[in-house]
Order: C-alpha cells, then structure tokens, then sequence
C-alpha cells in the first residue's frame, strides 16, 4: 500500500546548525503537508505544498516538493532552541492521508 | 476561540470495558478524522468522515467504531477495549476534504489512553 518514508528518525543537532528532514513516497502524491508537534503537544499545521518543483520559505524554514511530486523535503536553518520538536510530513493521494513517522530534532546548547 | 475539543484527556480503563472518546470542533469543517499516535509508528489514521453521516475507514480502524450525525461532533468508540489499543488519540478538523489545496488540519490536544 501507500507509503511515506521519512528519514531521520532522529536528529541532534548543535543549536546554530542546520537541520533537514526528508520525506519520500512510493506514489505520486496530490500535495504534502508538514507539520510540528511540541514534546507532550498536538500536531500544529506548518505548510501545504501543491504544485511540482514548489519551493516555500517561512524565516529560516524551507520546504520543497520533488518535481516528481514523490519526496519533499524541510530545512531548517540554523537551528534554535525553539525548534526542538517532531516535524511529520503528510502525504495526500485521493481520499486518503498517510504521514510519515517524523523525525525528532534535539538541540544541544 | 477556534478550536478542537477532545475529553477525557486521560483515561485509565480495563480490558473490555466499553468508552467513548469525544471530540467537537466549533470551525463548522466537513472534514474529521481520528488518529492514534504510537512511538515509532507515528500518526496512524483509524476512521475519518467527510461530512455528516459520512464516515469511512481509515488505516487502523479495527476495534474502533466512529459516528457523526452532527458536524461538529465525531466521537471515538471502543467497543471492547484492549491493551493494544493503549495509544495517544487525536482528533483532527479541516474546512474541506483533507488533501484539498488549503485544507489544513487543526488537531485536539489528545487522549492518551491506558487499557489495563
């Protein structure tokens, strides 16, 4: 069935560094959402990408959506302490939603 | 305040012992959905409906049972539950159906749930 890998599972990374989270489906998707999840929180909508190739920036967030519309991908640019959390992508495809598993960013002062 | 509701927000119960989880969204969207949330399994979708008296099958849906004769309501039921179903629950809103350019999902705060 319809998959969405995203690797890392985890990440540490040093506060200032830079950090990337990739997501990659075995289907081609309608678009993909990202999301971030606080430690002991709730999924909070991030960013939706539709079109092929779509590249968007939200201050030192970058998200991009494959030209095949199958991986995306967030960067985050140096990192800070604020962004320590679980970033899931969520991959559309008819009616149906699959997210990744996520990737666990820890920051270390 | 736009928002999700989910209550209990924790529940501690024992193997067969029916519950229900209810969730309300006061945003007037079509769209709901129930997910459980395991440790390196990530967000798994159990049933989601598109409207009123709409539902269907998510990717987990066993043991689970949903209903949604109002929109703003779409409570999660167990029947019997089971220690597997011990799980970090949310439910999840969106205005239109999820995958719809613009459609975000606004997620509850969660239930986590222990079956003894």
């Amino acid at each position: 069935g319809q998959q969405v890998m995203q690797i890392p599972q985890y990440q540490h990374v040093q506060e200032g560094e830079d950090f990337t989270t990739y997501c990659n489906s075995s289907t081609t998707l309608s678009n993909i959402q990202w999301y971030k999840q606080r430690p002991g929180g709730h999924p909070v909508f991030l960013i939706q990408l539709v079109k092929s190739g779509e590249v968007k920036k939200q201050k030192r967030l970058t998200f991009q959506f494959g030209e095949a519309k199958k991986n995306s991908s967030l960067h985050i640019t140096a990192t800070q302490t604020t962004d320590v959390g679980t970033y899931f992508c969520a991959g559309y495809r008819d009616d149906k939603i699959i997210f990744g598993k996520g990737t666990r960013l820890h920051i270390l002062p | 305040e736009a928002q999700v509701t989910q209550n209990p927000r924790y529940l501690i119960t024992v193997t067969g012992k029916k519950l229900t989880v209810t969730c309300s969204q006061n945003m007037n969207h079509e769209y709901m959905s129930w997910y459980r949330q395991d440790p390196g399994l990530g967000l798994r979708q159990i049933y989601y409906s598109m409207n009123v008296e709409v539902t269907d099958k998510g990717d987990v849906p066993e043991g689970y049972k949903v209903s949604r004769k109002e929109k703003r309501n779409f409570p999660l039921i167990l029947e019997s539950p089971s220690p597997n179903q011990t799980s970090l629950y949310f439910c999840a809103s969106s205005p239109q159906l999820a995958g719809t350019p613009g459609d975000t999902q606004y997620f509850g705060p969660g239930t986590r749930l222990t079956v003894l």
